[in-house]
């Protein structure tokens, strides 16, 4: 059972322009959301996190949108630049249960120049 | 990366070996975590561990054995069990309750 479901599974995006990634969750007692951004070869990084007590959570061009009624959140990367390329990972995870972490599957996202 | 060794970066084994992955972090870090990743898909978790000599199951832990005699040092073992272990494996580290942190990662192929 997937209990977060990413889209798209990739993603084209002009120099300049926004990338959208959407995440669904199905457990209502993950209460931490972090973004990973992983280059090929290398492992994940943190890029930014959120709590369901705030709805956006903004860093430089990266913003967390939050909805805790839709059981959705989403990053928006703004102004994309090609060194944005790369895969991205949204993920869950309950303090409960040890902060373990749930990905979602991936997204690949190309900034074309 | 920070703190967080993963080695080898690359491994190579033959089908009915044992393997052993190394993680060691000095940024003395509680908890620690082992993923695997598979060409195009996210992460799933193996083992993690909260506490020394302590270590629960994840998500895909058959063929897998971990322990953790050390704070600083998390090892996974690929077992012959395991039916399909190629594959790219994370390591990660956190403080309780807060962000984890990946390792550079170690990718196996066995023939």
């Amino acid at each position: 059972q997937q209990q977060v479901k990413q889209s798209p599974q990739s993603l084209i995006v002009q120099k300049g322009g926004i990338s959208i990634i959407n995440c669904a969750y199905e457990n209502t007692a993950f209460d931490y959301f972090p973004w990973y951004q992983q280059f090929p070869g290398k492992g994940p990084a943190l890029l930014i996190a959120i709590r369901p007590d705030v709805s956006e959570k903004k860093e430089g061009r990266f913003t967390i949108s939050f909805n805790k009624s839709a059981k959705q959140f989403s990053l928006h990367i703004m102004d994309s630049q090609p060194g944005d390329s790369a895969t991205y990972f949204c993920a869950a995870s309950t303090k409960a249960a040890g902060n373990k972490l749930t990905f979602g599957g991936g997204t690949r996202v190309l900034v074309k120049p | 990366d920070g703190g967080i060794t993963q080695s080898p970066k690359y491994l190579f084994r033959k089908e009915g070996q044992n393997v052993t992955l190394s993680c060691e972090q000095n940024l003395n870090h509680d908890a620690m975590y082992w993923y695997r990743q598979d060409p195009g898909q996210g992460l799933r978790l193996i083992y993690y561990s909260q506490i020394v000599n302590d270590f629960q199951k994840g998500d895909i832990a058959e063929g897998y054995s971990v322990s953790r005699e050390k704070k600083e040092s998390f090892p996974l073992t690929v077992t012959s069990a395991q039916k399909n272990p190629t594959a790219f494996y994370l390591c990660a580290t956190s403080e309780k309750d807060r962000e984890q942190y990946f390792g550079p990662g170690t990718r196996l192929t066995v023939t």
